[in-house]
């Protein structure tokens, strides 16, 4: 596709369960960025990659969450023992390069009851 | 602490006169700073950007002004259209990949 594709659009899910959710990026785009946006509130960082490795994980909010983007294209975000505090839009992001403007995709909602 | 603050929540401008969006940082590091547009259930779209070198940049109905000294940047549209009405969000970085958004600021265009 033209764009960032993120599946799920929704997701709904018990508090405790395991989450993962996926993003598709521009092909071509080497950099891929995870954020976060809560209600009223504006994105929010959690995690860039370079290639396949991990280069920031620092907005990672605790060690339930984890990232992967093994061939580096497509990008897995989990979420473990989810918590209803993780209810958001999760966003994903690609650029060509670190320094270009990044093109989001819509958005996965997971809502965690 | 919100190092980049939209002030105003929401704003409503006739069809046909300039939209002007107001945006404040703290950090005085940045330099880089991006326009998003965002529509419901829609990822946000990059409207414009400007580097911390210029103090205005251009594209089509779309200026964004940087006022290092103030800290302060702005996006005018106009003239806006009712196709305007979204969510627009500021964003800074400072040499890195990282942006830091602001709260947003939900623009109503009337016909």
């Amino acid at each position: 596709g033209a764009g960032v594709s993120q599946t799920p659009s929704n997701k709904v899910t018990e508090k405790g369960k395991y989450v993962e959710l996926r993003c598709d990026p521009i092909s071509g785009h080497t950099a891929l960025y995870w954020y976060r946006q809560s209600l009223g509130q504006g994105p929010e960082f959690l995690i860039y990659f370079q290639g396949t490795g991990a280069a920031d994980d620092s907005g990672l909010p605790n060690d339930r969450f984890f990232a992967v983007r093994p061939e580096g294209s497509v990008s897995t975000l989990k979420i473990q023992r989810t918590e209803r505090g993780d209810s958001a839009v999760y966003l994903c992001a690609s650029s060509p390069t670190v320094r270009e403007e990044a093109f989001f995709g819509q958005g996965t909602r997971l809502t965690v009851v | 602490d919100q190092q980049v603050k939209q002030n105003s929540p929401s704003l409503s401008v006739q069809e046909g006169r300039i939209s002007i969006l107001n945006c404040d940082y703290t950090n005085s590091m940045f330099d880089y700073f991006l326009w998003y547009k965002k529509y419901p259930a829609e990822g946000p779209t990059f409207l414009i950007s400007i580097s911390s070198i210029k103090d205005k940049n251009e594209d089509g109905r779309f200026t964004v002004f940087l006022n290092k000294s103030a800290k302060h940047l702005s996006l005018h549209i106009v003239p806006s259209q009712p196709g305007d009405s979204a969510v627009y969000f500021c964003a800074a970085s400072s040499g890195t990949y990282k942006y830091i958004f602001g709260t947003g600021t939900r623009l109503k265009v009337l016909a």
